[in-house]
């Protein structure tokens, strides 16, 4: 059964500091990785997405890929209040076929 | 242009009803996928469309679950009957051929008393 393994927090980091999300999965012929972001009541929302090994980077947000490690990760730098919510990660195996999401981790900025 | 569209926003139902959740995805994407998300279990999928044909079923819970897309506008879920744990929120996503992102609708939230 294909699995997104997710902390699920919470995560407390205070303002200005470094968040760092981490997410494993188990099917290894996934090619597709996002990460959504949800407020609390909303729906997710996308905020990067990445699909070969390595980092990749979208202002405050970096992506960082290592499919040898089924390892899967998002760094939030200079953390302001307005990024608690919950992250998910979500992997797409083939073409095709949905994503599969983890239970998400919940981040709560401090000010 | 709008995003994708989910009616109603909220249900109530006492046990036994049927229930019906719609959804309305955006213009030009061919593929529709319906989601359940509670605390315990998270975001599930429970079914998804490409091209109005139903791809993989393997997550509706059940046979009270069903879902329909009978044009590319439009697509049903329906609980017939409801139990109290069918009570979460209901997503409905879209997603264009051309990308593997899905863009996701305001969810509806199911209560079954």
């Amino acid at each position: 059964q294909k699995e997104v393994e997710q902390n699920s927090g919470p995560l407390s980091v205070p303002e200005g500091a470094i968040a760092s999300l981490n997410c494993t999965y188990s099917d290894r012929v996934s090619q597709s990785f996002f990460w959504y972001r949800q407020y609390s009541g909303k729906s997710p929302e996308l905020i990067m997405s990445i699909y070969s090994n390595g980092d990749k980077e979208d202002g405050r947000f970096t992506a960082q890929l290592n499919k040898a490690s089924q390892y899967v990760s998002l760094l939030i730098r200079d953390s302001q209040p307005s990024d608690s919510a919950t992250y998910l990660c979500a992997v797409k195996s083939q073409a095709g076929t949905a994503l599969i999401f983890g239970k998400g981790t919940t981040l709560s900025v401090s000010s | 242009d709008a995003g994708v569209i989910q009616s109603p926003r909220h249900e109530v139902t006492e046990m036994g009803q049927e229930v019906t959740l719609r959804c309305k995805p955006i213009s030009g994407h061919n593929s529709l996928f319906w989601y359940r998300q509670t605390m315990m279990r998270g975001l599930e999928l429970l079914i998804y469309f490409n091209n109005n044909v139903p791809i993989d079923d393997s997550g509706m819970p059940e046979d009270r679950f069903s879902a329909k897309m009978p044009n590319a506008s439009f697509s049903t879920l329906k609980i017939q009957p409801s139990e109290p744990r069918d009570s979460a929120v209901y997503f409905c996503a879209s997603r264009p051929g051309s990308t593997d992102t899905q863009y996701f609708g305001p969810g509806t939230r199911l209560t079954v008393l």
